[in-house]
């Protein structure tokens, strides 16, 4: 399967915090979002990283990718308990043969939880 | 303000009938797609559009069909043929690049349950 795998699973830590989710993948990829959901909602795009980008970042999120080791890092810095939500990794994964843009769909993995303790 | 409307919010299907799910956006994008999400998973693709009139399936399309009759539609049918249909229902809307998927803009979500 292509879909990115995030870790851990879970994440429990105190306001204040910093809070850092990894994310892995198989194949080659044109892109990497990290989205947010918040229970019973839908989702919210925090960040896109091109893979010729290695880092960027958005208020108190930083996103690394690593193409060679074929993975990704979201830092939330400073956490508030308004960050409590679930976060997805999604690949725009290459497909062998095809051009970027047709057919292209989005891989998402099977989130992370995290919880931010007030 | 531009957005994504899915509705209803709640849905329940008696066996053996189809229902219709809604999904409207006004933010003119021309890429569309419907999500599947079950407990503790992740998103499942059933049905995505890059234009109108054209569709394409996504990764558990049985049971499902769909129509793109407008740019700002893309209503999803879950058919008797769907045995599980039990989950919440995610429509999407994005951009279209040749360099790579954009964005994609998500709907509040559809929870459909069985009678």
């Amino acid at each position: 399967s292509q879909q990115g795998e995030e870790d851990p699973q879970a994440l429990s830590i105190q306001e204040g915090e910093n809070a850092t989710m990894n994310c892995s993948y198989k194949t080659s990829i044109n892109n990497l979002q990290w989205y947010r959901q918040n229970s019973g909602r839908g989702l919210v795009h925090l960040i896109l990283i091109r893979s010729n980008e290695r880092e960027k970042h958005s208020g108190r999120l930083r996103v690394t990718l690593d193409t060679s080791k074929k993975s990704s890092s979201l830092l939330i810095s400073a956490s508030r308990a308004a960050d409590t939500a679930s976060y997805f990794c999604a690949t725009d994964w290459q497909r062998e043969g095809r051009g970027t843009g047709a057919n292209s769909k989005l891989t998402f993995g099977k989130g992370i939880t995290l919880s931010v303790r007030p | 303000d531009g957005g994504i409307t899915q509705s209803p919010k709640y849905l329940f299907r008696k066996e053996g009938q189809n229902v219709t799910l809604s999904c409207e956006q006004n933010l003119n994008h021309d890429a569309m797609y419907w999500y599947r999400q079950d407990p503790g998973q992740g998103l499942r693709l059933i049905y995505y559009s890059q234009i109108v009139n054209d569709f394409q399936k996504g990764d558990i399309a049985e049971g499902y069909s769909v129509s793109r009759e407008k740019k700002e539609s893309f209503p999803l049918t879950v058919t008797s043929a769907q045995k599980n249909p039990t989950a919440f229902y995610l429509c999407a809307s994005s951009a279209f690049r040749v360099t790579g998927i954009q964005p994609q803009h998500f709907g509040d979500g559809t929870r459909l349950s069985i009678l």
